[in-house]
C-alpha cells in the first residue's frame, strides 16, 4: 500500500469545482506534485511545488497544502478533465519517491 | 522541447533480466535528474528508480535488490535493468525526467511508455 492515499474515484457536475486529496504524513515536510492520466495516454504534469503550473496547463487546475494533506483543485470542471489524477511526494523517510494510489475524476 | 522514448523487448521470460533504454533528445543526460516508474495493467504508478546527474542513485524499497539503473552519455540515454522477473513485473514501463526547481521534485517530461509482458 502507499504512504500517500487518495480516494479511489471522485465525480463533479460539469462546471462545477471538485476538489482531490492526497493524505500522507510525509506531506508535512515534502512537498506534492500532481499528474493527469488519460487512458492509454502518459501522464502530464499539472501542479508541481504544491501549487505551481506549468505552461499550459489551464488555470482552473490549482494545488495546496494543509498539514498532512495535499489537494488539488478543479474550478469547473470541464469534459476533457475526465481522467486519472496522482499526486507524488516523498515517503516518511524522505529517501524515495512515492506516487498516490491514484483518484479517477468522472464528470457528470 | 525535451522528447523521451523507450525501447526494449515487450516480452520477457520469467527469471530473465528486462532491459529498457530510454533515449532523450533536446537535453542533455548529463545535466537533471532521471527515473522509470511503471505502470501494472488496470493499475496505478509506482516509482522504479532515479538517477542524479552526480551519480547518486535512489531505488524502491520493494524492487532495489533486483534494479540496476546507468547512463550513457554517448548515446544520451539512460538504462533500467531488472533481474528476476515475474508476472508481476508485467507493466508499461515510462522513463521521465525529474526537474528540481530548490526543494521542489517533479516529473516534467514523460516517455509515451512501453508495455513489457513477462510470459514463457
Amino acid at each position: 500500500s502507499s504512504e500517500l492515499t487518495q480516494d479511489p474515484a471522485v465525480s463533479v457536475a460539469l462546471g462545477q469545482t471538485v476538489r482531490i486529496t492526497c493524505q500522507g504524513d510525509s506531506l508535512r515536510s515534502y512537498h506534492a506534485s500532481w499528474y493527469q492520466q488519460k487512458p492509454g495516454q502518459a501522464p502530464v504534469l499539472v501542479i508541481y511545488g504544491t501549487n505551481n503550473r506549468p505552461s499550459g496547463i489551464p488555470d482552473r487546475f490549482s494545488g495546496s497544502n494543509s498539514g498532512n494533506t495535499a489537494s488539488l483543485t478543479i474550478t469547473g470542471a470541464q469534459a476533457e478533465d475526465e481522467a486519472d489524477y496522482y499526486c507524488k511526494s516523498r515517503d516518511s523517510s524522505g529517501n524515495h519517491l512515492v506516487f498516490g494510489g491514484g483518484t479517477k475524476l468522472t464528470v457528470l | 522541447q525535451v522528447q523521451l522514448q523507450e525501447s526494449g523487448p515487450g516480452l520477457v521470460k520469467p527469471s530473465e533480466t528486462l532491459s529498457l533504454a530510454c533515449t532523450v533528445s533536446g537535453g542533455s543526460v548529463s545535466s537533471y535528474y532521471w527515473s522509470w516508474i511503471r505502470q501494472p495493467p488496470g493499475k496505478g504508478l509506482e516509482w522504479v528508480v532515479s538517477i542524479f546527474y552526480t551519480g547518486k542513485t535512489e531505488f524502491s524499497p520493494s524492487l532495489k535488490s533486483r534494479v540496476t539503473i546507468s547512463e550513457d552519455t554517448s548515446k544520451n540515454q539512460f538504462s533500467l535493468r531488472l533481474r528476476s522477473v515475474t508476472a508481476a513485473d508485467t507493466a508499461v514501463y515510462y522513463c521521465a525526467r525529474l526537474a528540481r526547481v530548490g526543494s521542489y521534485y517533479y516529473f516534467d517530461y514523460w516517455g509515451q511508455g512501453i508495455l513489457v509482458t513477462v510470459s514463457s
